[in-house]
């Protein structure tokens, strides 16, 4: 399995431009999310998905969009970038149930918008 | 809403000793869960060790143990025998049962150097 998959590693963004941030599980996971880490800080959630076709906020969503049309996909759409968005983005996902306790992570993608 | 909070930025051990992270959290909740994630320079989060609350037993993890007193909220990281690869960020997180898609709520971090 290669497990959690982000493309691309790094980006530049111009503010205003808009950019989608690929995430990809082959785990058969129900649940996957998107967080994002300011330099020296935790990660906050952005959005989360419970299964195909169902997604809902987290913390903070403004700026962001997302979609779940497969199990597998769970990317995340930038609209109009802002320098605020400069952060590194995690995607994670997690099988669910009493015994899919870990959260699996990604490798990561660090945005700069300039 | 939940909270945690690691009151240490930044620790440091000498290779070989002991060393103990410290968080707190805040919930009304009884079923959740607790962990302790490492990130080195790389930015791979790597799940340390978990502890789900219903346990009394601390959860252990070869050189890694947890001290979880559940009435105080707290949640203590060990790390004993430390080595020059523990050197890393490391992130308390809680989890309330399942529900609601059961996201993480992250610290702020605790910045681990470890000494030769």
């Amino acid at each position: 399995n290669a497990g959690v998959t982000q493309t691309p590693k790094f980006r530049i963004l111009k503010i205003g431009q808009s950019m989608t941030l690929q995430c990809a599980q082959d785990m058969n996971h129900n649940y996957m999310y998107w967080y994002r880490q300011d330099p020296g800080m935790g990660l906050k959630l952005i959005y989360y998905s419970v299964g195909a076709g169902i997604t809902d906020k987290g913390e903070v969503p403004n700026g962001y969009n997302v979609s779940r049309s497969t199990t597998e996909d769970f990317p995340l759409r930038l609209e109009l970038a802002a320098p605020s968005q400069t952060s590194v983005y995690f995607c994670a996902s997690r099988r669910g149930g009493p015994k899919g306790n870990e959260q699996f992570f990604g490798p990561g993608t660090r945005l700069t918008v300039l | 809403a939940q909270t945690v909070t690691q009151s240490q930025p930044e620790m440091s051990v000498q290779e070989a000793e002991t060393v103990t992270l410290s968080c707190t959290y805040d919930t009304s909740e009884s079923d959740y869960y607790l962990f302790w994630y490492k990130q080195p320079p790389s930015r791979q989060m790597i799940l340390v060790i978990r502890q789900e609350a219903y346990k009394q037993q601390n959860a252990t993890e070869n050189r890694f143990s947890v001290n979880f007193q559940k009435a105080a909220k707290s949640f203590s990281l060990k790390i004993s025998d430390s080595q020059l690869g523990d050197a890393a960020m490391y992130f308390c997180a809680y989890r309330r049962g399942e529900t609601s898609g059961s996201r993480l709520t992250f610290g702020e971090g605790t910045q681990l150097t470890v000494n030769p």
